[in-house]
């Protein structure tokens, strides 16, 4: 079974920090890895994408990497802001079947401190 | 960049009427599209896939008779929640497939049935 795991579930962290979400997922044969932001009682907002044949992704204070072979990918973000506040969420698009759905971790939700 | 048009953002209705919820892509031709609901602090739910010019698929567990998806045009998907009762109240996301670039999202209907 296709299963995307997010850890942790919840972080609260004070301003200026760097730090680590990390995203699992049980086969190695994806097609893509898309990181989201979710605002309270909004829509997604997409970060990054990364391809299968692709190591990590960046974009701003974001970094994105993935490792097939271990099944994991980390979302890293420097220096935090009380802006980063959201949930972040782990999608991905599996190679085998599922006819392009995406399937989510549940999110880690971000609190930062100023 | 690619851009997919919700509305409306916000919707209260009476229990037993139904409701339409249309998703636009702006600057481009979304030939799938993806209806997700959302409960409180919970990940996205898939409930259909809409293609173009051809029936949705539903995802197991839900009521297509319930939940209308019409994908009539390249650039618009509706979903018409029929016969609304309070147990339907949620928030409803749609996302366009942007094939190899990933998905982009909608901001999403917070519905309210009373």
């Amino acid at each position: 079974k296709q299963e995307v795991t997010q850890i942790p579930a919840a972080l609260s962290v004070p301003e200026g920090e760097n730090l680590v979400l990390n995203c699992s997922f049980t086969d190695s044969a994806i097609y893509n890895l898309q990181w989201f932001r979710q605002d309270p009682g909004k829509g997604l907002t997409s970060l990054l994408l990364i391809q299968s044949s692709q190591r990590e992704q960046t974009s701003g204070r974001l970094n994105a990497s993935l490792d097939k072979s271990s099944g994991r990918s980390t979302l890293y973000i420097a220096a935090s802001q009380p802006g980063d506040s959201a949930t972040y969420l782990c999608a991905v698009r599996f190679n085998a079947g599922n006819n392009r759905k995406l399937i989510w971790g549940l999110g880690t939700s971000l609190a930062v401190n100023p | 960049g690619a851009v997919v048009s919700q509305h409306p953002s916000r919707v209260i209705c009476k229990s037993g009427t139904s409701v339409k919820i249309e998703c636009r892509s702006l600057d481009f031709q979304a030939t799938t599209m993806f209806w997700y609901r959302q409960f409180p602090k919970q990940s996205l739910m898939l409930m259909a896939t809409s293609n173009e010019g051809s029936k949705a698929t539903y995802e197991q567990g839900v009521e297509k008779d319930k939940f209308l998806i019409n994908h009539a045009s390249l650039t618009l998907s509706t979903l018409t929640v029929t016969s609304a009762h309070p147990e339907d109240s949620s928030f409803y996301i749609c996302s366009a497939s942007l094939g190899n670039y990933g998905y982009t999202f909608g901001s999403g209907t917070r519905l309210t049935v009373v």
